[in-house]
């Protein structure tokens, strides 16, 4: 149990497009997601918190309109970048919690190339 | 400041032999120490989560070690494979373990 998928595994887009990538918990339901960044040898970097029917709240640093985060059900979270750069390219991971107090269960995360 | 660090950065290991790797941090309060095997392009997979009053805790051919008095954790790996090479991380929950703090990681090799 406690499956955590992720689409796409990789995508790559124009810049000044938009990319939605999806975070779905299969086998349980997740009142609490998380969404994280990685750069290459770089740890896991927080992006976001999103609860099931509230507004996500985003870490100090991150730009609410430019990454969008929406769970509207409590299997399924979205990240939208919107108007990607390159320097947007990076490895995206999400992870999924029953509550905010159990154990979060990680995504295979999603490779964004801009070009 | 909660901070986790990690060592060695990275190691190149003989396939069959052992190694350990280190976590030591400064979370506080603690609430719980996880070890993670990240493949390249994947997702983190969890290998150990222990509490302030586990010692030691096993997976299969991984032992994970913890002293919360020292604020310490290790995490040995026996008899290696090739398919153990991966990025190791080491990830402290503080107060309810909703706050997760991440090692920048260790990059194991294994080699034939």
């Amino acid at each position: 149990g406690a499956v955590v998928s992720q689409h796409p595994s990789w995508v790559i887009c124009k810049s000044g497009t938009s990319v939605k990538i999806e975070c779905r918990s299969l086998d349980f339901q997740a009142t609490t997601m998380f969404w994280y960044r990685q750069f290459p040898k770089q740890s896991l970097m927080l992006m976001a918190t999103s609860n099931e029917g509230s507004k996500a709240t985003y870490e100090q640093g991150v730009e609410k309109d430019k990454f969008l985060i929406n769970h509207a059900s409590l299997t399924l979270s979205t990240l939208t970048v919107t108007s990607a750069h390159p320097e947007d390219s990076s490895f995206y991971i999400c992870s999924a919690a029953r509550d905010k107090n159990t154990e979060a269960f990680f995504g295979q995360g999603t490779r964004l190339t801009v070009v | 400041k909660n901070q986790v660090e990690q060592s060695p950065q990275s190691l190149i290991i003989l396939e069959g032999k052992n190694c350990t790797l280190q976590c030591n941090y400064t979370v506080s309060p603690f609430s719980n120490l996880r070890w993670y095997k990240q493949d390249t392009g994947r997702g983190p997979v969890s290998l150990t989560i222990m509490t302030f009053s586990e010692n030691t805790k096993s997976n299969g051919r991984y032992t994970a070690t913890l002293d919360a008095d020292t604020k310490q954790s290790s995490l040995h790996i026996t008899a290696s494979q090739l398919s153990d090479s991966a990025s190791y991380i080491c990830v402290v929950s503080a107060n309810s373990g909703y706050a997760l703090n991440f090692g920048k990681g260790t990059s194991l090799l294994v080699t034939p």
